[in-house]
């Protein structure tokens, strides 16, 4: 059974860090792109970032570059989200997802139950 | 970017009674060499992760209720829930997948009347 596990939220005050992490199981990880997608309270979906099988292919939304980092060890079958600079506006749940056919536009068949980043002072 | 314009934002329909949500791409998400559209559609009710319904505009997920169809081609896409179930009361989505960035539709929230 595909499990996605996110860990790492928490309260963060405006301008700070904060590193989410996404455990994987029940699939061979080093085959799949990862994805993070988040959803403010209230609010829709957006995707944030992905990161291809070694991690060599990285993709972001414009709000976050050069402030999020997506990356991934496969020994740990993990994708990790470093978020630096974080303002009000990056409030949300951040999902891991996994994407049905590979490459980095796709869709997601797989998702975890998301963890919860608060920017606030 | 490409801009996914979902509506109406919200709807209420009687049980059994079929409920249906628009989603207009700002630009075409057909690719013409393989004759397909980029476009999924997902439910995702309070509390939990979004659920893969459809994919490539018409193309039910394995254990979907066939109550659930896609439509559409190019620009303009459906989504129909015939007969209304008291379990389809979530916020459904659609999202492309044609290139990145990949973007959602702002949600419609299917209510009981």
């Amino acid at each position: 059974e595909v499990q996605l596990v996110e860990s790492g939220g928490g309260l963060v005050q405006p301008g700070g860090s904060l590193r989410l992490s996404c455990a994987a199981s029940g699939f061979t990880f080093s085959s799949h792109w990862m994805t993070w997608v988040r959803q403010a309270p209230g609010k829709g979906l957006e995707w944030v970032a992905n990161i291809n099988q070694d991690g060599s292919d990285k993709f972001y939304v414009d709000s976050v570059k050069g402030r999020f980092t997506i990356s991934r060890d496969n020994a740990k079958k993990s994708v990790f989200l470093q978020m630096n600079s974080l303002t009000a506006e990056d409030t949300a749940v951040y999902y891991c997802a996994r994407g049905v056919y590979g490459g980095n536009s796709d869709l997601f068949n797989y998702w975890g139950q998301g963890t919860l980043v608060t920017v606030s002072s | 970017d490409i801009v996914l314009t979902q509506s109406p934002d919200s709807l209420a329909v009687s049980l059994g009674e079929r409920a249906t949500i628009s989603c207009k791409s700002s630009q075409s998400i057909f690719y013409s060499s393989n004759k397909k559209n980029y476009l999924a559609w997902y439910q995702q009710k309070p509390g939990q992760p979004p659920k893969l319904l459809i994919s490539w505009a018409s193309t039910r997920e394995s254990g979907v209720p066939d109550r659930f169809s896609g439509s559409g081609s190019g620009t303009d896409f459906t989504l129909t829930i015939n007969s209304l179930q008291a379990e389809d009361v979530a916020v459904y989505y659609c999202q492309h997948f044609y290139s990145i960035p990949l973007t959602f539709g702002g949600g419609t929230k299917v209510e009981i009347k």
